[in-house]
């Protein structure tokens, strides 16, 4: 079945380790997105990639970096896990072009930060 | 500031009846909205869009109004179903010249029961 593939479904992991969630598309979309869940504030806007090779920063980037290699792969990496990004990550493709983006999601990787 | 505002956290709803979901927003420049819909331990689903240059958008029971001079949107579900019991996203997007444009502005959600 076509779409989101993401890695771990859930990891628990110590404060100042070095993380990477994770996600391949078989969508050929041209764009990628993370976004975190948090409890009361909804879905946020981490890293997005409008095309392979280019990346740009969301509404919430501090402490996290993407790249963008290939069309397939958008691996989200956390250098210094703290506490605070205790959270369900949703990473998520879209075609962009005429009409609404309209993005799929992938089915998440919970994180918690001890 | 919060762009796209959904202002009740939860909504509980008979079965066969209608379920109005509401949302708010304030940049202008928003030219698309969706709905989403979200089960638990499943990432979100596309629902349902609409342009702003229309007011009204229906897919089978659902509906997605649009008051661009109130700068609101409502998704109504008709009727409701056990179901659609999830939590309910509305997003936004604004098409631009930029880098960031396209991207998805999200609501902070409504969690709709619908009781049998």
């Amino acid at each position: 079945i076509a779409g989101i593939t993401q890695a771990p479904t859930s990891q628990i992991l110590a404060a100042g380790r070095r993380m990477t969630l994770r996600c391949t598309q078989d969508m050929r979309h041209n764009a990628m997105y993370w976004y975190r869940q948090d409890l009361g504030l909804g879905l946020r806007l981490i890293h997005y990639s409008n095309t392979a090779g280019t990346t740009g920063k969301g509404e919430v980037p501090d402490g996290y970096s993407v790249s963008r290699a290939n069309t397939d792969d958008f691996p989200l990496t956390l250098a210094s896990a703290v506490p605070s990004q205790t959270s369900v990550y949703f990473c998520a493709s879209s075609e962009l072009g005429a009409g609404a983006n309209v993005l799929t999601f992938g089915a998440g990787s919970r994180l918690t930060v001890l | 500031d919060q762009q796209v505002k959904q202002n009740s956290p939860s909504l509980s709803v008979q079965e066969g009846r209608i379920s109005i979901l509401n949302c708010d927003y304030t940049n202008s420049m928003f030219d698309y909205f969706l709905w989403y819909k979200k089960y638990p331990a499943e990432g979100p689903t596309f629902l349902i869009s609409i342009s702003s240059i229309k007011d009204k958008n229906e897919d089978g029971r659902f509906t997605v109004f649009l008051n661009k001079s109130a700068k609101h949107l409502s998704l109504h579900i008709v009727p409701s179903q056990p179901g659609d019991s999830a939590v309910y996203f509305c997003a936004a997007s604004a098409r631009g010249s930029g880098a960031g444009s396209y991207q998805l502005t999200f609501g902070k959600g409504t969690k709709l029961s619908v009781i049998p």
